[in-house]
């Protein structure tokens, strides 16, 4: 079963709009991970989130991470059309012996 | 490609036939994982791998086996393709260390089976 849900399934969004996505899951986890996947392409590591971490950032991104509501958001400031992907929240779970659980994934459109 | 090839890049087999999809990875590291991405489902885990020899099962693994026989290399087998086996095939490596752990993806294998 998927450790993460993605929510909203899908974002349209005009360039230059921020775009905020949001991941629940069901465990206890070490860290959760953001990944983005391009049309056709492999899925690529944006940015990772400890456990005892509430909020990191990195370039247009911010994600915060709350443990005790079991939820993380990824914002991704001042958009451009190049963003436009799926993006797949993926969480370590305590115990899971190195494997990742990927939630459904949200498609996000940026409209120039 | 993140450093991880898969071959081949598509394929078409038809119901009962057998396969072998090859990833490869040019770095050293020791987890490597095999994916199915169908749509509406995400990224499910088939099998996975923590060093060469080594071999588990994921969320998915019946009709697939694998081998790690080097640590380059991770191979997945279709022993007797089914249509239910028609998907999209990453395979990724992993490092994980105290304070970091992220996968790299390969570019994908399309598998459609008849």
């Amino acid at each position: 079963s998927q450790q993460g849900e993605e929510d909203p399934q899908a974002l349209s969004i005009q360039e230059g709009e921020n775009a905020t996505m949001n991941c629940s899951y069901k465990t206890s986890i070490n860290n959760l991970q953001w990944y983005r996947q391009n049309s056709g392409r492999g899925l690529v590591h944006l940015i990772l989130i400890r456990s005892n971490e509430r909020e990191k950032h990195s370039g247009r991104l911010r994600v915060t991470l709350d443990t005790s509501k079991k939820s993380s958001s990824l914002l991704i400031t001042a958009s451009r059309a190049a963003d436009t992907a799926s993006y797949f929240c993926a969480t370590d779970a305590t115990g899971a012996n190195s494997k990742l659980t990927f939630g459904k994934g949200i498609t996000l459109s940026v409209r120039p | 490609n993140a450093g991880v090839t898969q071959t081949p890049k598509f394929r078409v087999l038809k119901t009962g036939q057998s396969m072998t999809l090859l990833c490869a990875q040019d770095m050293n590291h020791e987890y490597m994982y095999w994916y199915r991405q169908d749509p509406g489902m995400g990224l499910r885990l088939i099998h996975y791998s923590v060093g060469e020899g080594t071999t588990a099962k994921g969320e998915v693994p019946d009709g697939y086996n694998v081998s790690r026989l080097k640590k380059q290399n991770f191979l997945l087998g279709l022993e007797s393709a089914a249509p239910s086996q028609t998907s999209v095939y990453f395979c990724a490596r992993g490092i994980i260390g105290s304070s970091y752990y992220e996968q790299y993806f390969g570019p994908g294998t399309r598998l459609t089976v008849t």
